[in-house]
């Protein structure tokens, strides 16, 4: 079965650092590319950006470019979203998603999402 | 600020048709391919249709998706309980890829 795991829920303070993770499982985790949607309270689904495994290729969204880094450890199949000084408004749930290999594109396996919170 | 635009509720009855639409522009829907996401209340987000119209394995056929122009829709026939959730479409736009503003479905 194709599964994305993500780690455990997060509470943290403002300016500390955090690294969550998205393991990936049932399929070659280095042919895919991983992304990452954030979703604030009560709010829509935004792309934050994407990384291939395989070469680490990465891009980000405009709106989180320098905000957040995205990498990736092939060799555990494990994908990651980190903060170096997180802020309150960085409190949301963050789901990893798989792109499907496809010359088109969208997103076909998700994982459950991290909830991340910051607060003092 | 999402660049595609749905209306931010939906509803119908049991058995009901109901039709959410997603409004983008030339840069997005009008050259890219629209998929649609369903969230069900207090779940991560599942792929419900790619490339327009296309289902996914396990999706029932009372799920449909047309696109035109720069919008798209999203049909649901024979509207049904479990159906409740929100609904986002997506598309790539030049450097990144964007969902919707999301429509949050009830049935009455």
């Amino acid at each position: 079965e194709v599964q994305l795991v993500q780690s455990g829920a997060e509470v943290k303070k403002p300016g500390e650092s955090l690294k969550i993770s998205c393991k990936g499982s049932g399929y070659s985790f280095t042919s895919y590319w991983i992304g990452w949607v954030r979703q604030m309270p009560g709010k829509g689904l935004e792309w934050m950006g994407i990384i291939y495994p395989g070469d680490s290729d990465t891009r980000y969204s405009p709106s989180f470019q320098g905000q957040v880094t995205i990498s990736a450890d092939k060799s555990i199949s494990t994908a990651y979203l980190q903060w170096s000084s997180l802020k309150a408004s960085d409190t949301a749930m963050y789901y990893c998603a798989r792109r499907a290999k496809s010359y088109y594109y969208y997103m076909d396996v998700w994982g459950k999402g991290t909830t991340v919170t910051v607060s003092s | 600020q999402s660049v595609l635009t749905q209306p931010p509720s939906a509803s119908g009855t049991p058995g009901q048709r109901v039709t959410i639409s997603c409004s983008g522009s030339s840069s997005n829907i009008g050259s890219k391919a629209v998929n649609w996401y369903q969230q069900l209340p207090g779940t991560a987000p599942k792929l419900l249709i790619y490339r327009n119209n296309q289902r996914p394995s396990g999706v029932p056929d009372r799920f449909s998706g047309s696109k035109s122009g720069t919008s798209a829709s999203l049909a649901i026939s024979g509207l049904q309980s479990e159906d409740e959730a929100d609904y986002y479409c997506a598309a790539w736009d030049d450097s990144s890829y964007v969902f919707g503003t999301g429509t949050k479905v009830t049935v009455l």
